[in-house]
């Protein structure tokens, strides 16, 4: 069976420190890979996604970053966190199930920047 | 990709049965609609997937009217354990979306 891994659960940051967030995946190729941003009761914001090694299309324009060194490993960056950089970081990958594609989420990164 | 439109909270009592409708006016003929839900301090997680009329799962039933313009997500006999925010989402059938787009869902409470 598929099983994604995040790493670490929380983390916490002072302003213009860098940041590092790895997902890995395990029981599958090739997948699809994501990651989004969720502010404190706000919904999931997509912020890149990658279709395969070293393949990275960014969402959202910030000071973050995402590389993809291996086929099941997703790396998020920043060289110099932003208080505004504080929320729930997910990785996803994509399964296709029966009929349509669906996400499969990691347990998160909650990152608070101070 | 179809936007979906939910209401943001709903308020419900253990034991009752919940209905959380979602719209989508534009969705396309190979678009499927999705549900996910999400606790605390988690990631989301599929619930239940559908192209038309009925589908039921272990966990909830989706109803899709002829028109596939809108959905309803029922959960019944909904406890405590079942309070978290549910999406719904509109995907293509085949994969390759790239930006399933998750809005901000509706909170559903549930009390004793």
């Amino acid at each position: 069976s598929q099983t994604i891994h995040q790493w670490p659960a929380t983390l916490v940051q002072p302003v213009g420190s860098p940041l590092s967030l790895e997902c890995t995946v395990e029981g599958t190729s090739n997948p699809n890979l994501y990651w989004y941003r969720q502010a404190a009761g706000r919904g999931l914001q997509l912020l890149f996604y990658s279709v395969g090694i070293g393949q990275i299309s960014s969402e959202v324009p910030q000071n973050l970053s995402a590389s993809r060194p291996q086929d099941r490993q997703f790396i998020l960056s920043s060289k110099k966190l932003l208080l505004s950089d504080s929320g729930f970081y997910l990785c996803a990958w994509t399964g296709i199930r029966r009929n349509g594609e669906t996400q499969y989420f990691g347990p998160g990164t909650r990152l608070l920047v101070l | 990709l179809a936007k979906t439109t939910q209401p943001i909270s709903m308020d419900s009592y253990e034991g009752q049965e919940v209905n959380i409708t979602c719209s989508h006016n534009n969705i396309a003929t190979n678009d499927y609609i999705t549900w996910y839900q999400q606790f605390p301090s988690q990631g989301p997680r599929f619930i239940i997937q559908g192209y038309k009329t009925k589908v039921t799962n272990e966990v909830a039933s989706l109803f899709i009217p002829a028109d596939r313009k809108s959905s309803t997500l029922s959960l019944p006999r909904v406890s405590l354990s079942d309070t978290a925010v549910y999406y719904c989402l509109v995907v293509p059938y085949g994969g390759a979306t790239n930006k399933l787009i998750f809005g901000t869902g509706t909170l559903l409470a549930v009390q004793p």
